[in-house]
């Protein structure tokens, strides 16, 4: 299956701070990538839908101006939260998707963010 | 509405004994439904989905299409098989259309005892 890296795996910062997450696809061409969100042990929530030279679909409750999703590439997806708060401290996860008629994710690893 | 219910936050089994998760799922269509586990310090990964009917690390499960269930079963739970599992369910592919967005349940952690 497909390879997914995120970087970085954690980071913390200041609120009011921006700070970006990348999610790299190592092994195929992802031309979507999706980006969620998961509070502590809660599950996980579909935030966006990235597509490769297009914006972003989000999901209904997610502010765009805030979480900045750029996939200029075929490999590479990064989400950006701005003027980040400690609410939006969180488990950040992006997968991707073969394409085709596969429905099946390829996960990253997560990047756990929090906002002092 | 699309919705993906897990009933259970935990189950404890020993070692042995069988386990069943149970997944409920609301859909408006004929869906495409996943079992993924994530087992400690590890990403999310697939374990199963409807569409394939294999059995991957002696789990199955089967779409009930009459009772929305997507129950996942195990007749001898091994230690190894202690994880969190998240049901989960997508849009019937349109090849060149759908994008295949996930409605995740909320998750069952499996705690298997020796």
């Amino acid at each position: 299956g497909a390879v997914v890296s995120q970087h970085p795996s954690w980071v913390i910062c200041k609120s009011g701070t921006s700070v970006k997450i990348e999610c790299r696809s190592l092994d195929f061409q992802a031309t979507t990538m999706f980006w969620y969100r998961q509070f502590p042990k809660q599950s996980l929530m579909l935030m966006a839908t990235s597509n490769e030279g297009s914006k972003a679909t989000y999901e209904q409750g997610v502010e765009k101006d805030k979480f900045l999703i750029n996939h200029a590439s075929l490999t590479l997806s990064t989400l950006t939260v701005t003027s980040a708060h400690p609410e939006d401290s969180s488990f950040y996860i992006c997968s991707t998707k073969q394409g085709g008629d596969y429905n099946e994710q390829f996960f990253g690893p997560g990047t756990r963010l929090t906002v002092l | 509405a699309q919705r993906v219910t897990q009933p259970e936050k935990l189950l404890s089994v020993f070692k042995g004994a069988p386990v069943e998760l149970k997944c409920n799922y609301s859909y408006s269509g004929s869906p495409e439904l996943f079992w993924y586990v994530q087992y400690s310090r590890q990403r999310l990964q697939l374990l199963l989905r409807h569409i394939s009917r294999e059995s991957i690390k002696g789990f199955t499960a089967d779409l009930n299409k009459g009772e929305t269930s997507f129950h996942l079963k195990k007749p001898f739970a091994q230690e190894e098989d202690s994880a969190m599992y998240y049901c989960a369910l997508s849009g019937p592919m349109n090849y060149g259309g759908s994008q295949g967005n996930l409605i995740f349940g909320k998750g069952t952690k499996l705690s298997v005892k020796p």
